[in-house]
């Protein structure tokens, strides 16, 4: 079975400074990952998704992902937060046993962005 | 947003009542699914349907049975709510291939008192 770690529960980062949010999977074959945002109170957005097509995934708000198959990782960048940026986000694999589709959530990270 | 509304948004029940929650999708996707939010936890896959009565169980099914008798309504039963089953739910659908999104409802907050 697959499944995703995400590295920290928490991240805080000044407002204009890097965002680095960390997620390892664990795969028997090449995975469908996905990373979405969820805004307080709200639903879930999806900010990007990894095809095999590229290893370097953009998203939406300037956010993106790189596919690192030797590391088994999909960590979540962005060059400079902004306060709006504050959410939770989360790493998903798409797992497939038996040809049927499901999606395997890490545990999240809840990003902080200070003024 | 992707044509799919969760109902009720709020609910609070007692222990020990059987509670319905419906997902209905404009969308026509096959795939439907059902998670809990909890701290700590992410979401964590409850139940999930590939098609018309056809439904399979997630890594926290007990408590919980579904059905899907139409192609636009998944529903969620708590046969008999406990205060464990205090949560956020969500409702997902999506379409056929690995590399597609799953799209999600705004969620149903249940309260078990």
């Amino acid at each position: 079975a697959q499944s995703v770690t995400q590295l920290d529960s928490h991240v805080s980062v000044s407002e204009g400074t890097p965002v680095l949010l960390r997620c390892n999977y664990s795969s028997s074959y090449s995975p469908s990952l996905f990373w979405y945002v969820q805004h307080p109170n709200k639903g879930l957005q999806l900010l990007l998704k990894y095809t095999s097509a590229a290893t370097l995934v953009k998203g939406i708000n300037g956010f993106e992902a790189e596919f690192k198959k030797s590391e088994t990782s999909f960590h979540l960048t962005k060059p400079s937060a902004h306060m709006s940026d504050a959410a939770e986000y989360f790493c998903v694999v798409s797992d497939n046993p038996s040809g049927t589709y499901k999606y395997i959530f890490g545990t999240g990270t809840r990003l902080k962005v200070l003024a | 947003d992707a044509g799919i509304t969760q109902s009720p948004r709020h609910k609070v029940t007692e222990t020990g009542t059987p509670v319905t929650l419906r997902c209905h999708q404009t969308e026509n996707h096959r795939y439907m699914y059902w998670y809990r939010q909890d701290p700590g936890h992410g979401l964590r896959l409850i139940h999930y349907s590939y098609g018309v009565k056809d439904t399979d169980k997630g890594e926290v099914s007990d408590g919980y049975s579904v059905s899907r008798s139409k192609t636009e309504d998944f529903l969620l039963t708590l046969e008999s709510a406990t205060s464990s089953q205090t949560s956020v739910y969500f409702c997902a659908i999506s379409g056929v291939g690995l590399n597609t999104e799953a799209f999600f409802g705004q969620g149903t907050r249940l309260t078990v008192v």
